[in-house]
């Protein structure tokens, strides 16, 4: 069965600190990944998709970046973290389109700036 | 307009009732639908998904999308103080996902 993990659960950086947030999946194969920021009362915002290896579309411009170096891992990143960067941080992953998969999603990282 | 619509609540509920959770959406080209349940403080955990018009229906749960009129519900069956959650539906189309904003749910003892 396939499982996604991501890590740290919790977080608290300084303002101005760098950022790493890792994702892995198992237990499947050329998976889209997503990362999503998700605000109280606002929903999930996506912020990166991936459906390859190198593959990044961005979909806000902001703060942040992401990278896929292996076919199941997405990192999450920041050189410079703002206050307004704070949220719960969510990883997901799906198959391709066509074959009726929905997406399934990590238990998050809640990313408090200090 | 809003690709999902989902009212947010809080709904608040006795145990043993019949929940009904609804979201309406614009876009025709959604192929794919589903429910997420959110506890606090963790990712959403899939309840539920369908592809087509009709109903859905496991354990107490069922899912309903009604394509016609660009609306999807999901009823809970005799709820319990574990359905308290936040309920979020989700739609796709291709590689895009789009979701509600959740609708928050409290089953009283």
């Amino acid at each position: 069965s396939q499982t996604i993990h991501q890590w740290p659960a919790t977080l608290v950086q300084p303002v101005g600190s760098p950022l790493s947030l890792e994702c892995t999946v198992e237990g499947t194969s050329n998976p889209n990944l997503y990362w999503y920021r998700q605000a109280a009362g606002r929903g999930l915002q996506l912020l990166f998709y991936s459906v390859g290896i190198g593959q990044i579309s961005s979909e806000v411009p902001q703060n942040l970046s992401a990278s896929r170096p292996q076919d199941r891992q997405f990192i999450l990143s920041s050189k410079k973290l703002l206050l307004s960067d704070s949220g719960f941080y969510l990883c997901a992953w799906s198959v391709p389109p066509g074959m009726m998969q929905p997406q399934h999603f990590g238990d998050g990282t809640r990313l408090s700036i200090l | 307009q809003k690709e999902v619509e989902q009212d947010p609540g809080p709904l608040s509920v006795p145990e043993g009732a019949i929940v009904s959770l609804n979201c309406t959406y614009s876009n025709s080209a959604f192929q794919y639908f589903m429910w997420y349940r959110q506890y606090s403080r963790k990712g959403p955990e899939l309840l539920m998904y369908t592809y087509s018009s009709g109903n859905k229906e496991d354990g107490r749960f069922t899912a309903q999308v009604d394509k016609s009129s660009k609306y999807i519900s999901l009823f809970i069956r005799d709820s319990q103080p574990s359905d308290s959650a936040t309920y979020l539906c989700a739609m796709s189309a291709g590689n895009q996902f789009y979701f509600g904003t959740g609708t928050s749910l409290t089953v009283i003892p």
